[in-house]
């Protein structure tokens, strides 16, 4: 099936710092969407991308929609402990009856020293 | 509701048991879908519900799992049999219209299944 991946995996960063993470896939994809995940909790949209080179932010932060239409990127700015938790790029393979389904990528797991 | 219901949040049963677990979308909300989250993996695609009727039912891993949606409201996901593998969080999901550009899906809580 259609991948999604999404690098790094993990990462352990100190509170202030900027943080960084991508997605590719071998498909082209007309929409990018970033999810945030809370331990125990379902993924909360942070940032939906509709157009190729689409450069979007929501407060700290930032993603982008690759040109290529088969990768994303998230940046966070100035990290702070509330960051903690997983996240997730994602995209609908717009076709027939799939419409509505998303593919995610693996997650990135997000530590923020204090 | 106000949000998207699961229930049971866990449930631990025995292998070979069957277990149902159900969703209660945002009122309103025409598509619902299923997912998986098995530890450390993204999610999997289970099962999607346009109204009642289930368009694309083809990330079900066996004949084990179903689901269905009635009333264009809640959903159950039903697994006979249960294995150790199918252990992971439920998670579901409900969206205005799957079929426009609102992607905009908000997620339950989940249940985390465990199977011993």
């Amino acid at each position: 099936g259609q991948q999604l991946n999404q690098s790094p995996q993990s990462m352990f960063i100190q509170e202030g710092e900027d943080v960084s993470m991508n997605c590719t896939s071998s498909s082209i994809f007309n929409t990018w969407l970033w999810y945030k995940q809370d331990p125990g909790e379902g993924p909360v949209l942070l940032i939906a991308l509709y157009k190729a080179g689409e450069l979007t932010s929501n407060g700290r932060l930032t993603a982008q929609f690759g040109i290529t239409r088969k990768d994303s990127f998230l940046n966070i700015s100035a990290s702070i402990p509330s960051d903690v938790g997983i996240y997730f790029c994602a995209g609908p393979l717009d076709r027939g009856s799939t419409l509505g389904r998303l593919y995610f990528g693996r997650g990135t797991q997000l530590t923020v020293w204090p | 509701g106000a949000g998207v219901s699961q229930s049971p949040s866990n449930k631990v049963t025995e292998k070979g048991k069957d277990v149902e677990l159900r969703c209660d979308p945002i009122s309103g909300h025409t598509a619902l879908y299923w997912y998986r989250q098995s530890l450390g993996q993204g999610l999997e695609f289970l099962i999607y519900f346009q109204g009642n009727s289930a368009p694309d039912k083809s990330g079900l891993p066996s004949d084990r799992f179903s689901a269905e949606r009635t009333g264009g409201s809640v959903s159950t996901l039903t697994i006979q049999r249960t294995q150790q593998e199918d252990s992971a969080v439920y998670l579901c999901a409900s969206s205005l219209d799957g079929w426009s550009r609102n992607y905009g899906y908000t997620f339950g809580s989940g249940t985390r299944l465990t199977v011993v």
